[in-house]
């Protein structure tokens, strides 16, 4: 089955600089790709995806990146702000048609003032 | 619109005690169903999913058991709960099968503590 490995567990960036959240997966035929945040306590929420037919997406400060010749996938956030931090989360389905969502471990994300 | 309701959202249970936690789901027809599980600082562990009513696939082994009596109701249960079966565990639910693949929208959680 699908196994997505996220890379770092924890990370710590100046508020303003960008911090970059790598994942790769296993099974080639996954095309769907979210990023979920959560806050301490809370639900995870999607803050972005992208979909095999696509290399890049942007939503303002936050941007995906999708490598599938190497099956990895990255998450940049730009001009970081205290508010980014929370818990990140990478996933990956597909195969199947059941859209069977597999999850990263998780990256702490501390932006300190 | 889609919502999600998910209860209790926490729970204190003895070790050996039974488990019941109900998910539903409203607004949408035939969705996947999951159950995760995440321990303290941890990641989300997945283990179940569900297609359609009375279709579970087990993604761990362990002590819980899921059902699906109806189409938009999903149960984990235990009959005798473990001290390791604490943490947040949350439902969630995405398009189902013929639908492009989507996002999972979770419900709030249940903190569940074994003591």
């Amino acid at each position: 089955g699908e196994n997505v490995e996220q890379h770092p567990s924890t990370l710590s960036v100046q508020e303003g600089d960008s911090a970059v959240i790598k994942c790769t997966y296993s099974d080639s035929a996954s095309n769907y790709f979210p990023w979920y945040k959560q806050e301490l306590g809370k639900r995870p929420q999607l803050i972005i995806d992208i979909r095999s037919n696509v290399g890049e997406k942007k939503d303002q400060r936050i941007a995906v990146t999708l490598n599938k010749t190497a099956k990895h996938f990255s998450l940049h956030i730009t001009e970081t702000q205290p508010e980014d931090s929370a818990v990140y989360f990478c996933a990956a389905s597909g195969t199947g048609g059941y859209n069977k969502l597999i999850f990263g471990a998780g990256t702490r994300l501390a932006v300190h003032p | 619109s889609q919502t999600i309701h998910q209860w209790p959202a926490t729970l204190v249970q003895p070790v050996g005690s039974p488990l019941s936690l109900e998910c539903t789901v409203e607004g949408t027809s035939n969705p996947n169903l999951y159950w995760y599980r995440q321990a303290a600082g941890r990641g989300l562990q997945l283990l179940f999913y569900s297609v359609g009513i009375g279709q579970i696939s087990s993604e761990v082994p362990q002590n819980l058991s899921a059902s699906r009596p109806q189409d938009r109701q999903f149960i984990l249960s235990s009959k005798k709960l473990l001290l390791s079966d604490s943490g947040f565990y949350l439902c969630a639910w995405s398009h189902g099968l013929g639908r492009p693949n989507t996002e999972a929208f979770f419900g709030q959680g249940t903190r569940l503590t074994v003591v």
